[in-house]
């Protein structure tokens, strides 16, 4: 079974405007980490904001916000006032703490693919 | 300025002949990781190192071997490489790989013809 689950393989927002990206998780381990990152098309993995399982507050920075609910287990990020430099593919991602295999594993989802319109 | 380089940034290559991505970080980070990243696949780990000759496998480390003598450097090597070996590329690393951020270096397109 998928543990990370992005749900919207693309999306269109228009300048100016908030959008969410979706994101669904899978775990039953009770402390972990949840990563957004965007990957703009030169390739490079950008981190934008991090949720600890034990946080009590959404995080936020910036412009980005993390919709963190964890009895849904959904994690998603908000990006509010869109800029055409906000296109770009944004991953979803999860470490568990005490995972028994490979410690320290990011678990990705496949991606949502964000394209700003002027 | 806090980093992680990789180079190259692009490689093409022929199958069987070995090669070396190199990896270094200097933020003096315990824990370092490489990805793979493939179309419909998403980014998968091939090998991880929670310190200096402590290194162990990721979920796809067949083909793939790594090395980590000192702390800021983390090779991965393809002994024989193969077409199907050819993906996208990031070494990565956190300061302890469990309660800190990822930071990933800027990447390596690889091409096995």
């Amino acid at each position: 079974a998928q543990k990370i689950t992005q749900t919207q393989p693309g999306m269109f927002v228009q300048e100016k405007e908030a959008v969410t990206l979706d994101c669904t998780y899978d775990t039953s381990d009770p402390s972990y980490g949840l990563f957004w990152y965007k990957q703009p098309s030169s390739g490079e993995m950008i981190f934008l904001i991090y949720q600890g399982s034990y946080d009590q507050q959404n995080a936020t920075e910036g412009r980005y916000s993390l919709n963190f609910q964890k009895a849904r287990k959904s994690a998603n990020l908000v990006i509010s006032a869109s800029q055409l430099g906000d296109s770009a593919m944004y991953f979803c991602a999860m470490r568990e703490v005490n995972y028994g295999g490979s410690q320290g594993n990011l678990i990705f989802g496949k991606g949502t693919k964000l394209s700003v319109k002027p | 300025e806090a980093q992680v380089t990789q180079n190259p940034r692009y490689l093409i290559t022929v199958t069987g002949k070995k090669l070396t991505v190199t990896c270094s970080q200097n933020m003096n980070h315990e824990y370092m990781s490489w990805y793979r990243q493939d179309p419909g696949l998403g980014l998968r780990q091939i090998y991880y190192s929670m310190n200096v000759e402590v290194t162990d496998k990721g979920d796809v480390p067949e083909g793939y071997k790594v090395s980590r003598k000192e702390k800021r450097n983390f090779p991965l090597i393809l002994e024989s490489p193969s077409p199907n070996q050819t993906s996208l590329y990031f070494c990565a690393s956190s300061l302890d790989g469990e309660f800190y951020g990822y930071t990933f270096g800027s990447g390596t397109r690889l091409t096995v013809v």
